[in-house]
């Protein structure tokens, strides 16, 4: 069975400071990996995915994650926040080779970004 | 602009009434889930739909239940509501062909019950 962890409940973080969100998983077997966010009072929005390939990701927004199949790691870095980054993030995996898909979450990682 | 919309973004309900939470797609995704956020929890899948009349339960399937009758509507249903089932109710779907597992959400419907 899979597993995501994401240690940090909450991260603090001052305007244009940059910032890293953990994500470690377990899994037997091959898996993809993503990053949500959610913005306040809205649903989940894809932020990033890997699915094979290059170890770094990016998004269209300047946050980028590494998978390290070692660590079983997908942590989240951005190398500087805006206020507007204020949100939660939850890590997400997925088994490969499944027809009929479920992603597993993490607890999610609050960003709060103080001016 | 693709989408998955659920009909109620909040509800207030009294204990043992029914519930129906209504979300729709427009991506022909074979695929949608119904999901359950709680602070601390994460999401945590109740039930899934592989294909029309076809559902599978998730992790926490109990109290609830779902339909589908159509590809693009997928119902969750509470028989007899619960304070316990207060709750931030998130909707999602993914396309069957190639499938990576990358979920597309809905707004989400926030139920309070009394």
């Amino acid at each position: 069975a899979q597993s995501v962890t994401q240690l940090d409940s909450q991260v603090p973080v001052f305007e244009e400071a940059p910032v890293e969100l953990r994500c470690n998983y377990s899994s037997s077997v091959s898996v993809y990996l993503f990053w949500y966010v959610q913005y306040p009072n809205q649903g989940l929005q894809l932020l990033l995915k890997y699915l094979s390939g290059s170890t770094l990701v990016e998004s269209i927004n300047g946050f980028e994650a590494e998978f390290n199949k070692s660590q079983t790691s997908f942590h989240l870095r951005k190398p500087s926040v805006h206020i507007s980054d204020t949100a939660e993030y939850f890590c997400a995996v997925g088994r490969i080779g499944r027809s009929s898909y479920k992603l597993i979450f993490g607890s999610g990682t609050r960003l709060l970004v103080r001016p | 602009d693709v989408k998955v919309t659920q009909s109620s973004r909040y509800l207030v309900k009294r204990t043992g009434e029914k519930v129906f939470l209504e979300c729709v797609q427009d991506m022909d995704h074979e695929n949608m889930f119904w999901y359950r956020q709680d602070p601390g929890l994460g999401l945590r899948l109740i039930y899934f739909s592989y294909d029309v009349k076809m559902k599978e339960k998730g992790d926490i399937p109990e109290g609830y239940s779902v339909s589908r009758e159509k590809k693009e509507r997928f119902s969750l249903i509470l028989e007899s509501a619960s304070t316990n089932q207060t709750s931030m109710y998130l909707c999602a779907s993914s396309s069957g062909l190639g499938n990576t597992g990358e979920l597309f959400f809905g707004e989400g419907s926030r139920l309070t019950v009394l």
